[in-house]
């Protein structure tokens, strides 16, 4: 069974450009979470949804937006690129309710560097 | 603001059992806890979780107290490829959104 999937794996952008990011679940997945990984800030959560629609959100400004697809796959898009928006950005897929426990499984990350 | 609370870092000898404690005090009675680890620059994995009873699977066991306000995890005998940031969450399984903390970054010592 193929794991979650993110594409790109690194990439450079420049502040005030925009960046989207891609996530396939695990087949048969039908919850999508998204995580900012810095190294002051430690794994943020920034939303998640199920069946395409958003569920729970962190506490991150409107710039950074999702969106889930009806084959699940997810997007996450952050406008107006800042310095501080250099991160790993994490994707995990879970199941569905009476479908496992909610384990998280996580995908290799999507690194992004703002110059 | 995470649910848990873990040290910073432990070392713990390679061949040995590595013990990793994790305070959840304000735990509710649907939130199961649950174990991941993040070896360097790598997505985190899943290692186990439980609800109220002691769980064992091929990676560790959790150890959670009777009154479920702390829990252990064990990794039964440590190698170097145990070196990772192990995060404890607790949440209810298909609700809420995922906190994760600091976590506890485990050195492992040949």
């Amino acid at each position: 069974k193929a794991g979650v999937t993110q594409t790109p794996r690194y990439l450079i952008k420049t502040r005030g450009q925009q960046v989207t990011l891609s996530c396939s679940p695990i087949s048969g997945h039908r919850s999508v979470s998204w995580y900012q990984q810095t190294p002051g800030q430690g794994l943020q959560f920034l939303f998640e949804y199920f069946s395409e629609t958003q569920r729970n959100k962190g506490n991150f400004p409107g710039r950074f937006s999702g969106r889930q697809f009806s084959n699940s796959r997810s997007e996450m898009n952050v406008s107006t690129l800042e310095l501080g928006d250099s991160a790993l950005y994490l994707c995990a897929s879970s199941g569905s309710p009476g479908q496992g426990s909610g384990e998280l499984f996580f995908g290799e990350g999507s690194r992004l560097t703002v110059l | 603001d995470a649910k848990t609370t873990q040290p910073p870092s432990m070392d713990c000898a390679e061949g040995r059992a590595a013990n990793l404690p994790c305070n959840h005090s304000t735990i509710s009675g649907n939130e199961y806890v649950y174990w991941y680890r993040q070896i360097h620059s790598q997505g985190p994995q899943y290692i186990i979780h439980g609800l109220k009873n002691n769980e064992t699977n091929e990676m560790a066991s959790l150890i959670i107290t009777e009154d479920r306000k702390s829990s252990t995890l064990i990794l039964p005998h440590a190698t170097l490829r145990d070196t990772a940031v192990y995060y404890c969450i607790v949440r209810v399984a298909w609700d809420d959104k995922i906190i994760f903390g600091k976590g506890t970054r485990l050195h492992i010592l040949p």
